[in-house]
């Protein structure tokens, strides 16, 4: 079993929809949650960075941490044709350099 | 730009030749990190720098891979003797003192014919 679990996707949603994607950890020494945005061969883009149970939002993005049942969620809302991209959850464990571990990342696309 | 660069973007070779990749991280920031990601996969860790001082390696790093990061600038990943297994983006990261907010570059994408 992979230490971060995610659906590949693809996720197709028309524009304006609030999408909904999800990450599930096994290791609960993973203590800083991330979202990053990857479009077609390019390098990932940091979305967010939450490090405590709750909501963290920016702009029409949202980010939601739940230590206890050890899932994370990105929400994104009003969504644009431009957001279509894969999105990669990621997280660490605790000390100032730490390598990431990620999921399989959630292939979205958006629709006019 | 200011941000991690990496060179080159696209890289075909043929099994069983040596290729080697540069990352310039962004200015000042002391950590720097390479991951591997194939195609529908998440990246994968292989190993991290702190200054000049390579501090872990990955399981994935076999011993025809080795990087460098002399005078703790820009680092090189090499590839010995390339396998048609080693297609994949190798992406490369950095991060600053205080914080592990890890930015990465553009990638190098590997073709093993």
């Amino acid at each position: 079993q992979k230490e971060v679990e995610q659906d590949p996707g693809p996720l197709s949603v028309p524009e304006g929809a609030i999408v909904s994607l999800n990450c599930t950890y096994s290791n609960s020494a993973f203590q800083y949650f991330m979202w990053y945005r990857q479009y077609s061969r390019k390098g990932p883009e940091l979305l967010m960075y939450t490090y405590s149970s709750g909501n963290k939002e920016d702009g029409r993005f949202t980010a939601q941490v739940d230590k206890s049942s050890k899932y994370i969620s990105l929400f994104i809302r009003d969504s644009q044709p431009s957001d279509s991209a894969t999105y990669l959850c990621a997280m660490r464990g605790t000390g100032t350099a730490s390598k990431l571990t990620f999921g399989t990342g959630t292939r979205l696309q958006v629709t006019l | 730009d200011t941000g991690v660069s990496q060179d080159p973007r696209h890289k075909i070779t043929k099994r069983g030749q040596n290729v080697t990749f540069r990352c310039d991280p962004i200015s000042e920031h002391n950590r720097l990190y390479w991951y591997r990601q194939t195609l529908g996969q998440g990246p994968e860790f292989l190993t991290y720098f702190q200054n000049e001082a390579q501090l872990e390696k990955s399981r994935l790093l076999s011993n025809r891979f080795s990087a460098e990061r002399p005078k703790g600038s820009f680092s090189t990943l090499e590839i010995q003797r390339t396998e048609q297994g080693d297609s994949a983006m190798y992406l490369c990261a950095s991060s600053g003192a205080g914080t592990d907010t890890q930015y990465f570059g553009p990638g190098t994408r590997l073709t093993v014919l």
